[in-house]
């Protein structure tokens, strides 16, 4: 079946500039993870959603960041006015929770900004 | 911070087992061991997980010591596929809870 899909894979941003990521989960995953990998570094808690609710923002590094579910789907992770720090990888992870409590990751998408 | 200690990297030939060490010594009783791995350009792939036994799956075994301060993944016959980066991680089983990852022990197959 499908897996987790993050759009776009690839995106440049000047400094200042702000983006949107997108994050389609597996159907019917009730909870979902937002991670920041910068390079050569393991990834780092972002944010967790259950469904809609936002129940962990504790990882969001500044409040540039918002990341919001509101059907309890698909998920937007924004960075407003970007600095060349928040240059990583960003990853998406869902987990079926309650019957089980894997996550599973999407392929991410690469920020960098200039 | 991460709970775990790993080497950097490890080279291991191509059809050998390719055993990767993982201290974790101040593991709490009700947490498992957790092996993930990330492959180029990949997101984080779930290996195996265990608490206090053995464990052994389609991709690899979970050797676990009995007091549980360290553990080792054996990829049994390692294939060029398997050059990664690989993640041990101790966590609460059965909890949908962030996962904490280290840096991870970059692993390459040789031909």
């Amino acid at each position: 079946g499908a897996g987790v899909s993050q759009s776009p894979r690839y995106k440049v941003a000047k400094r200042g500039q702000d983006v949107a990521l997108r994050c389609d989960p597996i159907s019917g995953h009730v909870s979902l993870f937002w991670y920041q990998q910068a390079l050569g570094q393991g990834p780092e808690f972002l944010t967790y959603f259950q469904n809609e609710a936002q129940l962990d923002k504790s990882g969001l590094p500044s409040d540039r960041f918002f990341a919001e579910r509101p059907e309890g789907s698909v998920s937007t992770l924004k960075i407003q006015r970007t600095q060349q720090e928040d240059s990583a990888v960003y990853l998406c992870a869902s987990s079926l929770a309650g019957q089980s409590y894997e996550q599973y990751f999407g392929p991410g998408t690469r920020l960098t900004v200039t | 911070d991460a709970k775990t200690t790993q080497p950097t990297s490890m080279d291991c030939a191509e059809g050998r087992a390719a055993n990767l060490p993982c201290n974790h010594s101040t593991i709490s009783g009700n947490e498992y061991v957790y092996w993930y791995r990330q492959i180029h350009s990949q997101g984080p792939q779930y290996i195996i997980h265990g608490l206090k036994n053995n464990e052994t799956n389609e991709m690899a075994s979970l050797i676990i010591t009995e007091d549980r301060k360290s553990s080792t993944l054996i990829l049994p016959h390692a294939t060029l596929r398997d050059t990664a980066v690989y993640y041990c991680i101790v966590r609460v089983a059965n909890r949908d809870d962030k996962i904490i990852f280290g840096k991870g022990t970059r692993l390459h197959i040789l031909p």
